[in-house]
């Protein structure tokens, strides 16, 4: 069966330290990967998706980034954080060949002090 | 970005209660999901829908793929406590009819029952 690991669950981190968040998906080739970021008025905002290694789709002009070196591996990255960086951040996945059901991690709660 | 409004914000009933509520967009959608999301979890896939028209049940669940594809709607009947928690829609958008590979949510409605 297919399993998705997102780490950590929390973190507290200064303002202008860099960010490092990731993913991984186990039981599944290929999947797209999606990072959604969600703030406390409970909206998911669609930051970043992923069809392929290497491939990835920024749905949000803002101070983040993915990569994705590895097929199930996904990566959500800042230089420098900002308060408004602050939020909690789920990694997704759904099979390939189009998104139908999307899978969630546990989610990391970002505070940015 | 792109979101699905839903409606209602927030719900209040009694345990017994059904429930209903509804996700519309002003594009077409090839997909609707319905999730729930417990606090400080991730959303858990509760219903997928496939077909404009389809209407598919989950035990108390039911949820409906709009004609219009535009729409979609959701009811929960005889609410229990565990109803708790926060109801997503969630679309994959048309592009031209193929898929985008993208995943949108609504706005979220947060349901709140009374024991």
């Amino acid at each position: 069966s297919q399993t998705i690991h997102q780490w950590p669950a929390t973190l507290v981190q200064p303002v202008g330290s860099p960010l490092s968040l990731e993913c991984t998906v186990e039981g599944t080739s290929n999947p797209n990967l999606y990072w959604y970021r969600q703030a406390a008025g409970r909206g998911l905002q669609l930051l970043f998706y992923s069809i392929g290694i290497d491939q990835i789709s920024s749905e949000v002009p803002q101070n983040l980034s993915a990569s994705r070196p590895q097929d199930r591996q996904f990566i959500l990255s800042s230089k420098k954080l900002l308060l408004s960086d602050s939020g909690f951040y789920l990694c997704a996945w759904s099979a390939p060949m189009g998104a139908t059901e999307a899978f969630f991690g546990q989610g990391t709660r970002l505070t940015v002090v | 970005g792109q979101q699905l409004n839903q409606s209602p914000q927030s719900m209040f009933i009694q345990e017994g209660e059904d429930v209903s509520m509804n996700c519309t967009s002003s594009s077409i959608f090839n997909t609707w999901l319905w999730y729930k999301q417990d606090p400080g979890e991730g959303p858990v896939l509760l219903i997928a829908l496939y077909k404009a028209g389809e209407l598919t049940s989950n035990g108390r669940l039911t949820a409906q793929f709009g004609i219009t594809r535009k729409d979609s709607f959701l009811n929960i009947s005889a609410s229990i406590p565990s109803d708790v928690g926060i109801y997503f829609c969630a679309g994959d958008p048309s592009n031209y009819g193929g898929a985008t590979n993208k995943l949108i949510f609504g706005t979220g409605t947060l349901l709140a029952v009374q024991p």
